[in-house]
């Protein structure tokens, strides 16, 4: 079983559409990091979370520790947000950065 | 700043070939990190970095070799090429202990025929 899981692996949305992916993960952690990867294959980060929810434009991120999730939210989702996107967790252990496969997001006009 | 910078962008080699893949960062970051990327399957770490001299392996070491003589660069030598190397290449820093948000290179294509 993957350490970290990410839900769905593929997505096709419609422009506009409230877009959800989610991640799980079965380790005590000290962060959890959502990345994007566009076509071009560049990754940038996009948040780092230990607790809460962060939003930053039309992207929010949360976590609930006790459940070992969390979930990236797009609101008013447009073409330029297809991209892959990452889930990592830092391991509260040793620090060390166990990746999910990533969630591919295609955004349709 | 540029951030973190790879070369080559794109590279074929024959089975057999070393080559090293270049990653410098202008960031003053201590630690640096080479992932590869698979199809269907998350980053994997190579070797990673904590300071200058200091080195370690990752999850997937075999065939690399690392060294890290300045802060700036993180070089990553492949020894004699095989098609399983074949993959994206992406090398990453972060400033250091407690600051865990990584910056990525934009990855070097290397494909080993």
């Amino acid at each position: 079983k993957n350490e970290v899981e990410q839900s769905p692996q593929n997505l096709t949305a419609q422009e506009g559409e409230f877009i959800t992916i989610n991640c799980s993960y079965s380790v005590g952690i000290s962060a959890l990091h959502w990345l994007q990867q566009h076509p071009g294959g560049g990754i940038v980060s996009l948040f780092m979370l230990s607790s809460g929810k962060k939003k930053h434009g039309r992207l929010i991120a949360t976590i609930n520790i006790q459940e070992k999730h969390s979930s990236l939210h797009i609101t008013a989702s447009h073409p330029r947000d297809s991209a892959v996107y990452i889930c990592a967790v830092y391991m509260d252990s040793n620090y060390q950065l166990i990746w999910g496969a990533g969630t591919k997001l295609i955004i349709k006009p | 700043n540029a951030g973190v910078t790879q070369t080559p962008k794109f590279q074929v080699l024959k089975t057999g070939q070393s080559m090293t893949l270049q990653c410098a960062q202008d960031m003053n970051h201590e630690y640096m990190s080479w992932y590869r990327q698979d199809p269907g399957m998350g980053l994997r770490l190579i070797h990673y970095s904590v300071g200058a001299g200091i080195t370690d392996q990752g999850e997937v070491p075999n065939g690399y070799n690392v060294s890290r003589s300045t802060t700036e660069d993180f070089p990553l030598r492949l020894l004699s090429a095989a098609p399983s190397q074949t993959s994206v290449y992406f090398c990453a820093s972060r400033p250091g202990q407690g600051h865990l948000e990584q910056y990525f290179g934009p990855g070097t294509r290397l494909t080993v025929t």
